[in-house]
């Protein structure tokens, strides 16, 4: 059974960083790309962030280009995202997903999130 | 690449046909995909590559389209498909989504 498993979300001040994970099980996860999608409060989904099997190839949201980076280790089977000079719009429930077989934008699996709260 | 989903909500009946429009900002071929999100719960692939079905999917779902014009239709609403429907485009990174459609009764 595919599990993803999201952690590090919390309470942060503007301007500060965060690091979020996310465990991975049920699936051999060097096989695939990876993503972070984010749903602010009441509002609809965003694509944040992906990166390829092997790292070489990622991408980011225009809204997080320069501050957030994405990172992987398919030894441990997690993804990382970590998140720099965050503001408020950042704040969000954070989900890791895992796209289907040679379908790399197509996400057939997701964690149930981490929520951001970028707050003074 | 924006996408642009219509209309962002609507209200309907049991057993209604309802369509929703997903238009991309530039040609995505068939790179397009389907998800419902119920309140409080992970969004599901309903439908990717514009038209195929996912596994264990109601065939009442059905999606059509390619290049930047693109639908979601239900062919005869039931109450647990109340929900938001939102499209994405999977050609390339940016992976971006529509706003999204509420789904509400009427």
């Amino acid at each position: 059974e595919v599990q993803l498993v999201e952690s590090g979300g919390g309470l942060v001040q503007p301007g500060r960083s965060l690091r979020l994970s996310c465990a991975a099980s049920g699936f051999i996860f060097d096989d695939y790309a990876m993503h972070w999608v984010r749903q602010a409060p009441g509002k609809g989904l965003e694509w944040v962030s992906g990166i390829s099997w092997n790292s070489q190839d990622i991408g980011y949201a225009d809204s997080v280009k320069g501050r957030f980076i994405i990172s992987r280790d398919n030894a441990k089977s997690s993804l990382y995202l970590q998140m720099n000079s965050l503001t408020t719009d950042d704040t969000a429930l954070y989900y890791c997903a895992k796209p289907k077989t040679l379908a790399p934008g197509s996400l057939d699996y997701w964690g149930q999130g981490t929520l951001v709260t970028v707050s003074s | 690449i924006q996408m642009t989903q219509s209309p962002s909500s609507l209200s309907a009946s049991v057993g209604d046909r309802v369509t929703i429009t997903c238009r991309a900002s530039q040609s995505i071929s068939i790179y397009l995909n389907w998800y419902q999100q119920k309140s409080g719960k992970a969004p599901k692939l309903l439908i990717n590559a514009a038209s195929t079905l996912q596994s264990g999917v109601p065939s009442r779902f059905s999606g059509s389209g390619s290049g930047t014009h693109f639908t979601l239709t239900i062919s005869s609403l039931q109450p647990e498909d109340f929900a938001t429907y939102y499209c994405q485009a999977s050609y390339r990174n940016p992976y971006t989504f529509g706003q999204g459609t509420k789904v509400d009764i009427k």
